[in-house]
């Protein structure tokens, strides 16, 4: 059972335009959402994370927007640039590690 | 480079057989997790080690065992192997950091079975 919803699967944007990815989640026990970006032939890393207590962060041109009510927590790259080409991962985790779900990915072209 | 490392890189196999998968990771850091990356499955996380000890338990299946040694490397063995088990392994570690814990992704074994 897919306890975390992302989408897009794929998504081609301009250099400079602004990328959003969404993820949509069903057990209100989730307390931590992090972001991770990946690229061909490397392991995940963490690029930004957030809790259910603030409902916007941002680090450098990452935004991470949630909306607790909904569900739903989204991600932003602002001024997005071809480096950022990447496949994008949202997840979800309850009770530190005691569950623990990934999205599906959504891969991310950004082209010149 | 994370500082979390993986041995071996590469590994083909048959069904049937066992491995083991070794992972280092940064220094300092007491924790280990396990994940499994597959095209079909996506990223699944399968087990934490804390300092040697179990600490949680995703969706690991019972022919997979992990420890963590006293010098705080992993090992992740698989046995009985079937085609399905063909993935992605990914080790990473973390020191927990106030309310924030970070993880560092390992480069990952590829795993293959015959």
């Amino acid at each position: 059972q897919q306890q975390v919803k992302q989408s897009p699967q794929s998504l081609i944007v301009q250099k400079g335009g602004i990328p959003i990815i969404n993820c949509a989640y069903e057990n209100t026990a989730f307390d931590y959402f992090p972001w991770y970006q990946q690229f061909p032939g490397k392991g995940p890393a963490l690029l930004i994370a957030i809790r259910p207590d603030v409902s916007e962060k941002k680090e450098g041109r990452f935004t991470i927007s949630f909306n607790k009510s909904a569900k739903q927590f989204s991600l932003h790259i602002m001024d997005s640039q071809p480096g950022d080409s990447a496949t994008y991962f949202c997840a979800a985790f309850s009770g530190g590690y005691q569950k623990v779900t990934f999205g599906t990915g959504t891969k991310l072209q950004v082209i010149p | 480079d994370s500082g979390v490392t993986q041995t071996p890189k590469h590994l083909i196999t048959a069904t049937g057989q066992r491995v083991t998968l070794r992972c280092s990771p940064r220094s300092g850091d007491l924790s280990v997790y396990w994940y499994q990356q597959s095209l079909d499955q996506g990223l699944q996380f399968l087990i934490q080690y804390y300092n040697g000890e179990e600490r949680a338990k995703g969706n690991i299946l019972e022919r997979f065992s992990a420890q963590q040694f006293p010098d705080l490397h992993s090992e992740l063995n698989l046995s009985s192997l079937e085609l399905g088990d063909s993935a992605l392994y990914f080790c990473a570690s973390s020191v927990p950091s106030g309310r924030k814990e970070t993880q560092y992704f390992g480069p990952g074994t590829r795993l293959l079975v015959l």
